[in-house]
């Protein structure tokens, strides 16, 4: 099956800086890839998502890069701000027959500091 | 996106004791799903619900401790059977659409004691 490697397991910026968050997956098959949000307490929300015949979306001052020879992708945030700070995790989904579950990285504290 | 429900949104439960989570979405859904998240961890997928069908439960998951109905395009519930401290966690329902991707419900937190 799916395996999605997530790094950093934290990260720790001054507000305003740039903040990259990488993942690896394994299954070359896999075709979609949401990043999620998820504040302390509350469920996971989508922020961004590419599809593999994409290699880059942006979306304010959020973009993520898809490398589909290397199977990784990332998140971008850049001028940071303190409600950034939150965890984030990438995910996978295999488009094959009727599979349309993710697979889900460890995650990613982000701190922004003010 | 869909608006997702669920129900309890937390609950204290005594070990041997079972608890069902319903999970009500706005609007019809192709796919709904049932993930754990224990503290500080990911998500980790439970099963798929099959609507009029039996669930497709993921590797070291199984029916008998997670049943899981899905009746309709907008109601699933997943039951935690004969629970131990090991099951307190949150509990999540997901949906797929074809235009709003996945989305989540609120979660139930659960402690057993």
């Amino acid at each position: 099956g799916e395996n999605v490697e997530q790094h950093p397991s934290t990260l720790s910026v001054q507000e305003g800086d740039s903040a990259v968050i990488k993942c690896t997956y394994s299954d070359s098959a896999s075709n979609y890839f949401p990043w999620y949000k998820q504040e302390l307490g509350k469920r996971p929300q989508l922020i961004i998502d590419i599809r593999s015949n994409v290699g880059e979306k942006k979306d304010q001052r959020i973009a993520v890069t898809l490398n589909k020879t290397a199977k990784h992708f990332s998140l971008h945030i850049t001028e940071t701000q303190p409600e950034d700070s939150a965890v984030y995790f990438c995910a996978a989904k295999n488009s094959g027959g009727s599979n349309y579950k993710l697979t889900f990285g460890k995650g990613t504290l982000l701190t922004v500091n003010p | 996106s869909a608006v997702i429900s669920q129900k309890p949104s937390r609950d204290i439960c005594q070990r041997g004791t079972s608890l069902t989570i319903q999970c009500q979405v706005d609007s019809q859904v192709t796919m709904m799903f049932w993930y754990r998240q224990q503290p500080g961890q990911s998500l980790t997928l439970i099963a798929t619900a099959n609507q009029g069908s039996e669930a497709t439960y993921e590797s070291g998951f199984v029916i008998d401790k997670f049943p899981i109905s899905r009746p309709n395009l907008t109601f699933s519930t997943l039951t935690v059977s004969n629970m131990s401290p090991e099951d307190s966690s949150i509990y999540l329902c997901s949906v797929w659409g074809q235009v709003s991707g996945y989305d989540f419900g609120p979660g139930t937190r659960l402690t057993v004691t």
